[in-house]
């Protein structure tokens, strides 16, 4: 099956920074997309990016699907920002990585 | 965007007892719907792919004696933990697209399972 992998698995920052999260995937997908999971375990849909540029607000993804790799961007960091972060890739059913958890302190 | 609804958002139950999770899609129809479940720290892993008017599929190592899924009409899919015990223990999410195959996933609120 298709593998997910997310980079870096941990990421603390100091509140104002910026940040690039890295999702590679090992096969052609039909789409790919960014959660952020908040600390009741709901999953907050940030993208539905399967190729190109998205932007909204603070954050913005790019995925190049001929590279097989997407990114999300968190500018000006927040203490809300704070949680898990998945992408994830769909083919048929949909397969996640193993997540980035964003410390972001005050 | 489309809206899915899990149905209870918790429950805690004694070991042995039947547990039945409810996961509905709101504003779409929905042939296929995906079950994961999530353990604490670690991501959400595919458990089954549910299809309506057919039976489900299942993951490698889930038992589908133990979890049962019934996919009875377009909107609404079951999972039933039967026997449940401690280990059984998981954060459950559901999820369903408008469209199948391909297109943006849409989750549910997730249901957190306790078995004493």
């Amino acid at each position: 099956g298709i593998q997910v992998e997310q980079s870096p698995p941990d990421l603390i920052l100091q509140e104002g920074a910026n940040s690039t999260l890295r999702c590679n995937f090992s096969d052609s997908v039909n789409n790919l997309q960014w959660f952020h999971q908040n600390p009741w375990g709901q999953l907050i849909n940030l993208f539905y990016i399967p190729s190109g540029t998205k932007q909204n607000g603070r954050l913005s993804a790019t995925t190049v699907a001929t590279e097989r790799y997407s990114l999300l961007y968190i500018s000006s960091s927040q203490t809300t920002d704070s949680g898990v972060y998945f992408c994830a890739v769909r083919l048929g059913d949909m397969r996640f990585g193993a997540g980035t958890r964003l410390t972001v302190k005050p | 965007g489309a809206v899915v609804s899990q149905h209870p958002s918790w429950v805690i139950c004694k070991s042995g007892t039947s547990v039945k999770i409810e996961c509905r899609s709101l504003d779409f129809q929905a042939t296929t719907m995906f079950w994961y479940r999530q353990f604490p720290k670690q991501s959400l892993m595919l458990m089954a792919t549910s299809n309506e008017g057919s039976k489900a599929t299942y993951e490698q190592g889930v038992e589908k004696d133990k979890f049962l899924i019934n996919h009875a009409s377009l909107t609404l899919s079951t999972l039933t933990v039967t026997s449940a015990h401690p280990e059984d223990s998981s954060f459950y999410i559901c999820s369903a697209s408008p469209r199948t195959n391909t297109g943006e996933l849409f989750f549910g609120e997730g249901s957190r399972l306790t078995v004493l």
